[in-house]
């Protein structure tokens, strides 16, 4: 069975530092490794992806991703964050096998100015 | 750019009432999902379909079936709701070709609430 862990259900940073999301990810095979975003009010946005190659996955909106085999994480960051990238995020797995995506529990990130 | 749409963003529904969730998207996907969205809860997954007539079930998917008789439309179904089926309901699809864990987009979410 796949599974995700988002160990911090909230994430408080000040607006200018910089910022991690944590995810470790449990699965058989290669992961297939995703972040997504959802604003208050808003449906779920895709952020970025790790499939294959480069460790280091760049997204959308400044967000990047680094993939760690060995400590099986895929911690999100940003250099440096903004009141508006204050939302709800969740770490997915998954691989050609599993048949759909595990997703994390969510983290709340809050960048106060 | 691929949108989902679902036909409600506020429901409410007595207990026992037969409840239909409808979901469409436009881009021709392959798989698509339905999710409930709870407060510390994550999103759990409840039914998926990989293609027309075709469906799975999820991690939750007691008290619910779906429908997907045309590729663009998923249907979920609460043949009798209840209380504990109050939530978020999440719409989603993706390409598919083989790859099933590929990028989902998402549908705004339907706020069902049982009373």
């Amino acid at each position: 069975a796949q599974s995700v862990a988002q160990p911090e259900d909230q994430v408080n940073v000040a607006e200018g530092n910089p910022l991690t999301v944590k995810c470790t990810y449990s699965v058989s095979g290669n992961p297939y490794l995703f972040w997504y975003v959802q604003y208050p009010n808003r449906g779920l946005q895709f952020l970025l992806k790790y499939i294959t190659g480069d460790n280091l996955v760049k997204g959308s909106y400044g967000f990047e991703a680094e993939f760690n085999k060995s400590q099986t994480s895929f911690h999100l960051k940003k250099p440096s964050a903004l009141v508006s990238d204050s939302a709800l995020y969740f770490c997915a797995v998954g691989n050609t096998n599993a048949g759909k995506s595990t997703f994390g529990d969510g983290t709340t990130l809050t960048v106060k100015p | 750019d691929v949108k989902v749409t679902q036909s409600s963003r506020y429901l409410v529904k007595r207990t026992g009432e037969k409840v239909f969730l409808e979901c469409v998207q436009d881009m021709d996907h392959e798989n698509m999902f339905w999710y409930r969205q709870d407060p510390g809860l994550g999103l759990r997954l409840i039914y998926f379909s990989y293609d027309v007539k075709m469906k799975e079930k999820g991690d939750i998917p007691e008290g619910y079936s779906v429908s997907r008789e045309k590729k663009e439309r998923f249907s979920l179904i609460l043949e009798s709701a209840s209380t504990n089926q109050t939530s978020m309901y999440l719409c989603a699809s993706s390409l598919g070709q083989g790859i099933i864990a590929d990028t989902q987009y998402f549908g705004p979410g339907t706020r069902l609430t049982v009373l």
